[in-house]
């Protein structure tokens, strides 16, 4: 059973950078016909798409968020990561990662979910 | 700024048919792109309930089910019961990006 689990830091400053990693198990994640995405929901609210990483390294971007966002792959630790830099209040909110079925554009796999707040 | 559009709410009585409908456009489900459905519980993830319009994943139950026609979609709950209350949410694809609706919340009376 493949399973998905985010940390990182859960207090980021205004201005500075926020950086989560999701380490996968039960599963590679560099098997084909996948890719692996960020997802976040501020509280209350719904759900909003941040990017993702295709298994063979390529990355694409919600435009919205593109020039502050990368996401990046460590196949060695069988994880990959979120970095979202400028970060306002806005941006609090509960970051999910999830594997995405490749072109036919659904989530089948969640992790839990970790709240980010932004606040000095 | 969701693109797909999903009534803030539905209610029913234990055992009734509710359904949960999501508006799109030309540039997503008009677009022939297929609509997916999520439930999340209070305080957890979303879970897959439905993909590719109307195909359930293995332990979703038939009480759930999916449509899709023209710019829209719809999610049909028949025999409602108290542990299906939750927000839904309905996700396709529009310039090369995956969008999400508004969520609905499902009230069990």
């Amino acid at each position: 059973q493949l399973q998905l689990q985010e940390s990182g830091s859960g207090l980021v400053k205004p201005s500075q950078t926020l950086s989560l990693t999701c380490a996968v198990s039960g599963g590679s994640i560099s098997s084909g016909g996948y890719s692996w995405s960020w997802i976040r929901q501020p509280p209350g609210k719904g759900l909003e798409w941040i990017g993702y990483i295709y298994h063979s390294g390529s990355t694409y971007y919600n435009p919205s968020l593109k020039s502050r966002v990368t996401i990046s792959v460590d196949r060695s630790k069988n994880q990959f990561s979120l970095k979202l830099s400028s970060v306002t209040a806005a941006d609090t909110a509960v970051y999910y990662c999830a594997r995405e079925v490749a072109m036919e554009y659904y989530f089948d796999y969640w992790g839990q979910g970790t709240l980010v707040t932004v606040s000095s | 700024q969701s693109v797909l559009t999903q009534p803030p709410s539905v209610s029913g009585a234990p055992g009734q048919r509710v359904t949960i409908s999501c508006t799109g456009s030309s540039s997503n489900i008009g677009a022939g792109y297929d609509v997916h459905w999520y439930q999340q519980l209070p305080g957890t993830a979303p879970k897959l309930l439905i993909y590719g319009n109307s195909n359930r994943p293995s332990g979703v139950p038939d009480r759930f089910s999916g449509s899709k026609s023209g710019t829209s979609a719809s999610l049909a709950i028949t025999g409602l019961q108290a542990e299906d209350e939750a927000d839904y949410y309905c996700q396709s694809y529009d310039s090369s990006l995956s969008v999400f609706g508004t969520g609905t919340k499902v009230t069990v009376l």
